[in-house]
């Protein structure tokens, strides 16, 4: 059964860098049919896509963070990983990884990690 | 951007009620579109895919319905765990976008 785990720290200050990794276990993230996606949810509110990547290393960004993250794959260690720079407390939130499967039209999440909170705060 | 709606904010039922969902979207996002489940503390879980497939392992009494810009989440007979947020998903364009929810609570 494929797995994700996030990980990274919980808390960050604020004009820091965020940085977290998400681990894919019971499968490979180099096969052509999945992305790998990145999701976060502010405390109470709904779920914002922050970016994908695919099984060549092409990245897919919500231009509203663009000019703020990377998102990066090291296949050989079945993991994907963000950085979020500059971060204020607006990007408090519950950060998820996902896969993404691009066999469907609508490119749906079908698996997800459990979720980690990273509060932005001094 | 394609704004997806979703209505009602909250939709108040009782068990064994019929549950129906409305996703809107500022344009056509063809069959384009998927419907999550999320219950407090958890991540959100895959329903409906393609507007109307039903996702490995969920019950039969959850289906998708719709094209173009107006679709439909249907729960026939709600079961207690299925008190929880709902959201929509559409990727016919980048970037992905998701609904603001509509959250099933308990009359």
């Amino acid at each position: 059964q494929l797995q994700l785990q996030e990980s990274g720290p919980g808390l960050v200050k604020p004009s820091e860098t965020l940085s977290l990794t998400c681990t894919v276990s019971g499968g490979s993230i180099s096969i052509n049919n999945y992305y790998w996606g990145w999701i976060r949810q502010p405390p109470g509110k709904g779920l914002e896509w922050i970016g994908s990547i695919n099984y060549v290393g092409t990245t897919f960004y919500n231009a509203s963070l663009k000019s703020r993250l990377t998102i990066s794959a090291d296949t050989s260690k079945s993991q994907f990983s963000l950085k979020l720079n500059s971060v204020t407390a607006t990007d408090t939130a519950v950060y998820y990884c996902a896969r993404q499967d691009v066999k469907a039209r609508a490119d749906p999440f079908d698996f997800w990690g459990h979720g980690i909170l990273v509060t932005v705060s001094s | 951007e394609i704004v997806l709606t979703q209505s009602p904010a909250t939709l108040s039922l009782s068990p064994g009620e019929r549950a129906t969902l409305s996703c809107r979207a500022s344009q056509s996002v063809s069959s384009s579109l998927a419907w999550y489940q999320q219950a407090p503390g958890q991540p959100p879980r895959l329903l409906i895919y393609d507007a109307s497939n039903g996702a490995t392992g969920i019950p039969t009494r959850f289906s998708g319905s719709g094209s173009g810009t107006d679709f439909t989440l249907t729960i026939s007979s709600l079961e207690p765990e299925d008190f929880a947020i709902y959201y929509c998903q559409q990727r016919s364009n980048w970037p992905l976008t998701f609904g603001g929810g509509t959250k099933v609570e308990i009359k």
